[in-house]
Formats: C-alpha cells, structure tokens, sequence
C-alpha cells in the first residue's frame, strides 16, 4: 500500500542547488515528519508539523526548511545544497486521534546525492 | 549518556535460535516504547508497541523495565525472513527517538 508516499525517490544534484523533496499522504493523519538516515547515525528528526499552520524544528534543522501546504503534504527543502546532506531522507505520518497517536508511518524514503 | 542506545551486532543467528536485543534509554519521563523493524534501504516499520506488563505477538515477546530504563525484544524460532535491522524507539517529550539499530542475519 503507498499510503506514504515520496517524490523523488532518488535524486543527485550539485552542490549549492535548490532542492525539494515532496511528502504527500492519504492517510488523513495530521501530523508529519522529516527524517534523515546516515549510516551509522540512525534516524535524525529534522522538522515535524502536527497541523497546517504549525511548523517545529527537530534536532538538525539547520540547513533545512519545510512547508506543510495542506493537510496530506509535507515539502522538505534543501535552500542551497552541501556533500553533508548526502542521506537517506524518510517522511513519516501519525494519527492524533488514534488509540496509538505516537506510531509513526512511513515513506518508501528518498536517497539524496549531493556531489 | 546517549537518549537511546542499543548494540548495533551484527547478531548472526541459525534458523531455529532464540535472539534478544536490548536498548537503554535516558529519559526517566519516557511514555511510550516501540520497536520498529527496517530491511536494507528501505522505510522502517512498527512491529510492535511496548506495554509496561509485557506483550507478546507471536514468536516475538518485548519487556519494559521503567526502574531500569530498559527496553527487550526476544525472537524465538528465529526465521530468515527476520533478518534485518531492530530499531528500539521512545517517546519523551518530543516526537520519538529513535535508537541507531540493532542487524540480525539469521543464517540457513
């Protein structure tokens, strides 16, 4: 099921590019996430948004920036792209108003490359 | 003291064994404990929540020790379709943490 999903799934660019990853979700949840995954590094939070107009940074927002355009889309944001965002970037999705409101779905996830 | 720590193995196992992982954590006001599981290159997923009593699904068991600040995971019977990486996770004060992952190959 793609619930979740990610655009693009893979992407490579140069650095000081401006780039967007696109998170969109049909899983009526209202609140979404950005991660990314380095190896050996785990799972980092870079931005969480729990409705439209609400926007938090995470542990390593710094060189990131987010829109939450509706509900179902959450826009991930490289302003001027560097070698040390070369990662694995996850958007993930909850329910506030289910039983469990802290399990988190994911997106297949997109692999960034920055040369 | 790291929030969540684990230790990343590799654990390599033979079909049929019993495995059990481990994780820390260091936030005493943690509410809520998962273990998620993740294949190679791809999204991670929930497996399972952890409750304070114990839970079982199957041949999988989770523990949660609140004194300890200790969190367990236990395969039995362990599959080949269970290799993979185990990521411990908890909830604090802001959106999970998660744990960098524990691999397990179980080996034919």
């Amino acid at each position: 099921d793609a619930d979740v999903t990610q655009t693009p799934r893979n992407r490579i660019t140069k650095t000081g590019k401006r780039i967007m990853l696109e998170c969109s979700q049909t899983k009526g949840h209202d609140r979404m996430y950005w991660y990314r995954q380095d190896p050996g590094l785990g799972l980092r939070l870079i931005y969480y948004s729990f409705d439209v107009k609400d926007i938090n940074k995470g542990e390593i927002s710094d060189g990131y920036s987010v829109s939450r355009q509706a509900q179902a889309k959450f826009s991930l944001s490289l302003e001027s792209a560097i070698p040390n965002q070369t990662a694995l970037y996850f958007c993930a999705t909850s329910d506030l108003h289910s039983r469990s409101t802290d399990t988190q779905y994911f997106g297949p996830g997109t692999r960034l490359t920055v040369l | 003291r790291k929030e969540v720590e684990q230790d990343p193995g590799p654990f390599n196992v033979p079909e049929g064994a019993t495995v059990a992982f481990n994780c820390t954590y260091s936030n005493s006001a943690s509410q809520s404990f998962f273990w998620y599981r993740q294949d190679c290159r791809k999204e991670p997923k929930l497996l399972m929540s952890v409750y304070s009593s114990g839970n079982e699904d199957g041949r999988f068991t989770a523990q949660l020790n609140r004194a300890s600040q200790y969190i367990s995971l236990l395969i039995r019977d362990s599959k080949l379709s269970d290799s993979a990486t185990y990521l411990c996770v908890v909830k604090g004060n802001t959106p999970l943490v998660f744990g960098k992952g524990t691999r397990l190959s179980v080996i034919a």
